[in-house]
């Protein structure tokens, strides 16, 4: 798999978007990019997944750069309930390992 | 409903033990996989599972071995428990082995050992 790269922690206010940055510059023509977070003492949460266009779901969206060697999750109105470490992962097809690295622990603050 | 149940939620135990943690899915998914969060919170998969069938064996010690009596099923059981061992473990599953969607993953089971 393809290593990311993700700040340690980020601080964003409750209602505003969080924005979360990660870097994958040697990725590979299948390997797809996808996000986990995992709150405090739980199992982690899948949350979004994409491969070269920008995806949307009820959780959160992610918008891959043009040449993919990068990708930004957006929480677009973050809760408190937000607080958590999240994963940014990428894996092709013939893969069934996720590989976690050490994440962003993103804290969101009243 | 809880998709993917594990049990015991904590496990504290003392060296030398022999102990098992049980995994099962109601999500009708062909596949499973048991991962370790060690102290330092690094998330590493240690086994996987499609249909009944080993898939993935990571360089983990034989005294872990993985049981899977039906695809809903996948327990773990430790022998001769050592410090070591003490982890998070998190049981997961996905729809097939090659699943391009998201995994389902387990609270997951705290294991102490003393």
């Amino acid at each position: 798999d393809a290593k990311t790269t993700q700040p340690p922690s980020m601080d964003c206010a409750e209602g505003r978007a969080a924005n979360l940055p990660c870097n994958h510059s040697t990725i590979s023509g299948n390997e797809y990019v996808y996000w986990y977070r995992q709150i405090h003492s739980q199992g982690p949460q899948y949350i979004i997944h994409g491969l070269k266009n920008n995806e949307t779901n009820e959780m959160a969206s992610l918008i891959i750069t043009e040449d993919r060697k990068s990708s930004t999750l957006i929480l677009p109105h973050a809760t408190l309930r937000d607080t958590a470490v999240y994963y940014c992962i990428v894996r092709d097809f013939g893969n069934e390992k996720l590989t976690f690295g050490t994440g962003t622990r993103l804290t969101i603050i009243p | 409903d809880t998709a993917v149940s594990q049990t015991p939620k904590y496990l504290v135990t003392q060296m030398g033990n022999d102990k098992s943690i049980k995994c099962e899915q109601n999500l009708g998914h062909d596949t499973m996989y048991w991962y370790k969060q060690d102290s330092k919170k690094f998330l590493k998969i240690m086994f996987s599972y499609n249909n009944k069938e080993l898939i993935i064996n990571e360089t983990v010690p034989n005294r872990f071995s993985p049981k899977s009596p039906d695809k809903a099923h996948l327990n773990l059981h430790i022998n001769s428990l050592e410090l070591g061992d003490s982890a998070v473990y998190f049981c997961a599953s996905s729809q097939a082995a090659q699943w391009l969607g998201g995994y389902t993953f387990g609270s997951g089971t705290r294991l102490t050992v003393v």
